[in-house]
Parts: C-alpha cells; structure tokens; sequence
C-alpha cells in the first residue's frame, strides 16, 4: 500500500523561485492537508482541503497557494520562494466527519530556500 | 500562539525506564487528543489516542493519562527500548459536529533511550 506519496523528497530553490510540491494518497479518503515542521514548533497546518474542488486556509497560510486536483491530490505551491519557508513540509489525508478516523502523513519534502 | 504545549523539548532514559511526556491545551472545545510518533526522514504516524471522556488508555506500553479539569494529558512509556527512540508529538483536535481533521500540535519532544 502506497498511502500517502509526496514529491519530491528534498528541493532547493534560490529566493524568489516557484515551485509545486506534489501530495497522493490513494485511501479515499476526503481531506488532506498540508503541514509545515519547523524545529520547536511542531508541525503547523499551511491549509486543508475537506473534499474535491474546496480548500481552506490553516495556521500560516501566507506565501503558499493549494490545488485540490480531484480526490486523491492536493499540491502546494510556493509563488516566490523565501528562505523563511525554508522548512520540511508534509502532506497527510483523512476521512472526515465520522469519529475515530486517523490521518495519514507522507514521507515528506525537505525544501531549503537560500 | 500556542495552543497545546509540550515539555520537555528533549528526554534521555536508560533502557527499561519510564519515559513521561506532558502536554497542555487551552481550547475546551478540544476533544480527541492523539499523540504521534515520528522516526528520523518519516511522516508522523498515530502512536495512540484518547477522548476526554476516559482518563486513562493503555495500548501496549504506551499510555496515555488525561486531566480533563487541569487541561493536561501525558505520554508514558513503560519498559522503554532502543527502537522507541523518536520525537513524539502531542496534538489536538475538534471532532464534534465540525469535525474538519485539523491537528493543532504540541512542539515535539525527543526522546533518546540508551541501550
């Protein structure tokens, strides 16, 4: 079982580039969500997307777009990149709106912006 | 502002001892409180998890204790190993009639158990 697929795995960018980090799962599940790990800080939620076609903004938002491409990928993009988003970014899925569900994480993408 | 903290940022222990991570939220309206075990180049994975209403639950040697009143719940690791070494998260979440699936995280602990 595949679960959660993120690519790529690791990425630099020089400041100002764009990038797409791409997020599958193939669980069916309904949501997915984008997190960022920033050492002591945990992981801080970038945005979530409860179905196909609906995406909202989560704890730090700024700098990042999302697409949910249909149900099983939800990519993030990075307009112009910042060495502040310098981070290790991780997608993960759900089913939602029933109790006792548990979300599911990628591997994820380690991106430094220099 | 954080709004599930957790301490300490770092835990060494012997093989066999008892390592207790704590965790405190601030939202009441938080009601399903997991707890995530991640290994070096890894995703997050769901170690075990509790609802408010129980204030104890015991999976293997993991257990996690909860103080509704106080806001607090905790990790306890029981006979600790080697292969437990990780940093473990603590989170929370609304599942309610809302339930969206988002994680509010504690800031992580690492824990090194020593052979």
């Amino acid at each position: 079982n595949a679960g959660v697929t993120q690519t790529p795995k690791f990425q630099v960018l020089k400041t100002g580039q764009s990038m797409t980090l791409q997020c599958a799962q193939d669980m069916n599940h309904n949501s997915m969500y984008w997190y960022r790990q920033d050492p002591g800080m945990g992981l801080r939620l970038i945005y979530y997307s409860a179905s196909e076609g609906t995406t909202d903004k989560g704890e730090v938002p700024n700098g990042y777009n999302v697409s949910r491409l249909n149900k099983r990928e939800f990519s993030l993009r990075l307009e112009s990149a910042a060495p502040s988003q310098t981070s290790v970014y991780f997608c993960a899925s759900q089913t939602t709106g029933q109790l006792n569900t548990e979300a599911f994480f990628g591997q994820g993408t380690r991106l430094t912006v220099v | 502002q954080q709004q599930v903290k957790q301490s300490p940022q770092s835990l060494i222990v012997q093989k066999g001892g008892i390592p207790i991570i704590n965790c405190a939220y601030e939202n009441t309206a938080f009601d399903y409180f997991p707890w995530y075990q991640q290994f070096p180049g890894k995703g997050p994975a769901l170690l075990i998890a509790i609802r408010p209403d129980v204030s104890e639950k015991k999976e293997g040697r993991f257990t996690i204790s909860f103080n509704k009143s106080a806001k607090q719940f905790s990790l306890h690791i029981m006979d600790s190993q080697p292969g437990d070494s990780a940093t473990y998260f603590c989170a929370a979440s609304i599942e309610g009639s809302s339930n969206t699936g988002k994680l509010i995280f504690g800031q992580g602990t690492t824990l090194q158990v020593k052979p």
